[in-house]
């Protein structure tokens, strides 16, 4: 299996522009979780779902942001319009999602630049 | 809702001398599990704890969970150069609907002196 796979690896934009990062998780899994990464603010958790389902969105900073995922193999996280402080590492993570092992795995993650 | 704190921020040690992250959170835990991200990397799953007052080893790493299942920590015996990173703790609430949620804590940035 190739791991959890995201993309762009890197994006610089201007600010005003739409971004969209995709997202490709591991097979069979059930749960995914959308991170935001900066040195300020640590790694937070935006929206994760279950089952293609949100179940918790409540750590998208505001109504730029948003989240889908149309089936089990892909999600995209956009944002628009972009500011440059929404400049950061945004990881994509999938899990099982059931009781036992129920350990994240990562994506590379996004580098995302807004000037 | 949930918060998971956890310090130090910031570790510099000798080659050598021991290391101590620890994780508290402001609810109970059905699990808690520890991270490591490399510089540039992107955070690895270490070890995952459940049952109260469980420690696990993995060689030099030694890990516990709390009585009350709402702190743990994670203990580094002599730091070698390659042990460099940060180390995340990250809980899955015990209780509301929010089961299958990870919520991460700062993180704890070590550096390790050769």
């Amino acid at each position: 299996d190739a791991g959890v796979i995201q993309s762009p690896r890197h994006e610089v934009t201007e600010m005003g522009q739409e971004v969209t990062l995709r997202c490709k998780p591991i097979s069979g899994h059930n749960s995914l979780f959308w991170y935001r990464q900066t040195m300020m603010r640590g790694l937070e958790l935006l929206i994760y779902f279950n089952n293609n389902v949100p179940i918790d969105d409540s750590g998208m900073p505001e109504d730029r942001f948003s989240a889908k995922m149309p089936n089990a193999s892909f999600s995209t996280l956009k944002i628009q319009p972009s500011e440059p402080r929404d400049s950061a590492v945004y990881f994509c993570a999938s899990s099982l999602g059931t009781q036992g092992r129920t350990e994240a795995f990562f994506g590379q993650g996004t580098r995302l630049t807004v000037v | 809702g949930q918060q998971v704190m956890q310090i130090p921020q910031y570790q510099h040690v000798q080659e050598g001398e021991d290391f101590t992250t620890y994780c508290n959170s402001s609810t109970t835990l059905s699990n808690i599990q520890w991270y490591k991200q490399r510089p540039g990397g992107h955070p690895v799953f270490l070890i995952q704890l459940v049952k109260s007052g469980e420690v696990k080893k993995q060689k030099r790493l030694t890990f516990q969970f709390g009585e009350a299942k709402k702190n743990s920590s994670l203990h580094i015996t002599a730091t070698q150069t390659t042990d460099v990173g940060t180390y995340f703790c990250a809980g899955r609430d015990a209780g509301g609907t929010s089961y299958g949620k990870l919520t991460f804590g700062q993180g704890t940035i070590l550096t390790v002196h050769p």
